[in-house]
């Protein structure tokens, strides 16, 4: 079955650095790979995401790459901020033929960000 | 506070306890599903209903009886739970379980089975 390693398992920057969180998949046949964001004590939210007909996508200080032949997805955050501070889940998702939305997730980042 | 509501939001049974964790969402949404999150482990998904009808159980013990009476509502039943059950159960939702869906969670229920 679909397999989705990440790493590292903590991550502590200065603000201001960046951050950069990897993520591996193991199906070839996956083609949408959502970031979700977890602060403490809250629910996961999105945070941006991409699909396989792209090879990279930004949104302000966060920007997602995708390699496709590699088989790896990374997230780059910029001018981190002390907020940035959670847990970062990446997540790979194959398509079944239709129905069913059924997202394999990684084991999370936490993110530290020192002021 | 957003669309997805959860209760309750902390549950503490013992073995032989039955209980019933609910997940309500105001989004529309047809799409419905339940995630256990456990320390140092990844998002596991339980199960999954589009339109009221389960299309996944990712092998889940039948001791987690999934309800879906609408699209609006989602129980999660438990009985003769194991101390390792002991997680936070998340359910989300999305507009339905297809395709690029963006699945909003709820706050979750953390469950302490003793």
């Amino acid at each position: 079955g679909e397999n989705v390693e990440q790493h590292p398992s903590t991550l502590s920057v200065q603000e201001g650095d960046s951050a950069v969180i990897k993520c591996t998949y193991s199906d070839s046949a996956s083609n949408y790979f959502p970031w979700y964001k977890q602060e403490l004590g809250k629910r996961p939210q999105l945070i941006i995401d991409i699909r396989s007909n792209v090879g990279e996508k930004k949104d302000q200080r966060i920007a997602v790459t995708l390699n496709k032949t590699a088989k790896h997805f990374s997230l780059h955050i910029t001018e981190t901020q002390p907020e940035d501070s959670a847990v970062y889940f990446c997540a790979a998702r194959k398509n079944y033929g239709g129905a069913t939305n059924k997202l394999i997730f990684g084991t999370g980042t936490l993110l530290a960000v020192q002021p | 506070e957003t669309g997805v509501t959860q209760t309750p939001r902390h549950l503490v049974m013992g073995m032989t306890n039955k209980k019933s964790l609910k997940c309500e969402q105001h989004l529309g949404h047809n799409a419905m599903y339940w995630y256990k999150q456990s320390a140092k482990k990844p998002l596991e998904l339980m199960f999954v209903y589009n339109f009221k009808e389960q299309t996944e159980n990712n092998s889940v013990p039948s001791r987690f009886s999934p309800e879906c009476p609408n699209s609006s509502h989602l129980f999660l039943h438990l009985h003769t739970l194991q101390p390792e059950d002991s997680a936070l159960y998340l359910c989300a939702s999305s507009q339905d379980s297809g395709a690029y869906n963006e699945q909003f969670f709820g706050p979750g229920t953390r469950l302490t089975v003793l």
